[in-house]
């Protein structure tokens, strides 16, 4: 099977801009995560999609939004971009949703992250 | 959510075995315990998991104590590319994130040739 698919690998933005970022999961995967890593906060979760809804937000401001495809495909979105914002954003995805038994077993594989540099 | 301590950094002489430790004395009784390790600037890497028996996998092996407030991540025979952030997670249940991960710092363990 094709691993975790993220595109584009690396952007450059200016402040201001947005930017919309892709991420395909495994097949047969219906859970996308996506997470900020910054030298500073390390791995931050921002959000996770199931069944093209969100059900799970980390702590992160109203500027940083996602959604899930029908065929389980993701984006997320910044808006209104700043400095602080330059970081490797992560997807990951996984077989089963929250809310089930089978989460606590169910993995979660990453892509190889879109770097993202905020001018 | 259970919290874990890891060691911030490990030298390990290649070929040799790499012990890698993970204290999470607050963890509950349906909680398994994750590693993932990160390879500069590539995603998280997925290595085992377990309950509370000791695991085997083609890359590692998991070594949980009885009382589940320790376990260990063996890497038998290390090698360069082994060297990476090692992340030890347990996996909340409960909490505003749901069932996700949540990441420490880790184990930065450097293979020495």
């Amino acid at each position: 099977k094709a691993g975790v698919t993220q595109t584009p690998r690396y952007l450059i933005k200016t402040r201001g801009q947005q930017v919309t970022l892709s991420c395909s999961p495994i097949s047969g995967h219906r859970s996308v995560s996506w997470y900020q890593q910054t030298p500073g906060q390390g791995l931050q979760f921002l959000f996770e999609y199931f069944s093209e809804t969100q059900r799970n937000k980390g702590n992160f401001p109203g500027r940083f939004s996602g959604r899930q495809f029908s065929n389980s495909r993701s984006e997320m979105n910044v808006s209104t971009l700043e400095l602080g914002d330059s970081a490797l954003y992560l997807c990951a995805s996984s077989l089963v949703g929250p809310g089930t038994a089978q989460r606590r077993t169910d993995t979660q594989y990453f892509g190889p992250g879109t770097r993202l540099t905020v001018l | 959510d259970a919290k874990t301590t890891q060691p911030p950094s490990m030298d390990c002489a290649e070929g040799r075995a790499a012990n890698l430790p993970c204290n999470h004395s607050t963890i509950s009784g349906n909680e398994y315990v994750y590693w993932y390790r990160q390879i500069h600037s590539q995603g998280p890497q997925y290595i085992i998991h377990g309950l509370k028996n000791n695991e085997t996998n083609e890359m590692a092996s998991l070594i949980i104590t009885e009382d589940r407030k320790s376990s260990t991540l063996i890497l038998p025979h290390a090698t360069l590319r082994d060297t990476a952030v090692y992340y030890c997670i347990v996996r909340s249940s409960r909490g505003n994130y749901g069932q996700n991960f949540v990441f420490g710092p880790g184990t930065r363990l450097s293979v020495l040739p």
